[in-house]
């Protein structure tokens, strides 16, 4: 079964500076894609960014980028010029390729922006 | 679109009345998915549908829980009776095709006194 982690439960960074978030999945699938959700507290889940595991160019999105290791099974995600809006909890997700379409997710990492 | 739209979204109950989640999905998607979210256990995926149909209910807790489809834009999530333990946050989302995004409503806050 797959699993994702996530081993950070709480980050904490700078307005404008750099953070990157942790993420190790296991998976014996060679197709699969994985996800960064936001979780501000109006409890709403927003997609930050999605990586197809057969891409091997990096994802990237405005200010969010990931880091994805394939061979190391690592998808970190990289947030650029924090901003007090990007205070949340971020879970990344795991999706098989083939016919199961759930999403699994890892425990999630509570960030907080300071001004 | 507004979106995947929730309702209640919060709901208190007493233990052992039957309580029902409500979801009206993005308009075109084929595939929605109920969720629940605790402190304990994270986010799971409870059940999911394909064209109004439920393919994986592995995630069901118990027979308490009973979801349905009538059509392709309602879906309900039934726990009768309910109990304490509960109590969460349940997600409705939906996705257009297997590979895409999965969007999600705002969540039922479930509370069970």
């Amino acid at each position: 079964a797959q699993t994702v982690t996530q081993s950070q439960p709480e980050m904490s960074v700078q307005e404008a500076e750099t953070v990157t978030l942790s993420c190790t999945y296991d998976t014996s699938e060679s197709d699969y894609y994985l996800f960064w959700y936001k979780q501000p507290p109006s409890r709403q889940m927003i997609l930050v960014i999605r990586q197809e595991a057969y891409k091997q160019q990096n994802a990237t999105e405005n200010r969010f980028s990931v880091n994805f290791q394939k061979a190391a099974k690592s998808f970190s995600l990289k947030i650029s010029d924090s901003q007090l809006g990007d205070a949340a909890m971020y879970f990344c997700a795991y999706r098989s390729g083939g016919a199961t379409n759930k999403l699994i997710f890892g425990t999630g990492t509570l960030l907080a922006v300071q001004p | 679109d507004a979106g995947v739209i929730q309702s209640p979204r919060h709901e208190v109950t007493e233990m052992g009345q039957e309580v029902t989640l409500r979801c009206k999905p993005i308009s075109g998607h084929d595939y929605l998915f109920w969720y629940r979210q605790t402190m304990m256990r994270g986010l799971e995926l409870l059940i999911y549908f394909n064209n109004n149909v439920p393919i994986d209910d592995s995630g069901m807790p118990e027979d308490r829980f009973s979801a349905k489809m009538p059509n392709a834009s309602f879906s309900t999530l039934k726990i009768q009776p309910s109990e304490p333990r509960d109590s969460a946050v349940y997600f409705c989302a939906s996705s257009e095709q297997p590979n895409t995004e999965a969007f999600f409503g705002q969540g039922t806050r479930l509370t069970v006194v």
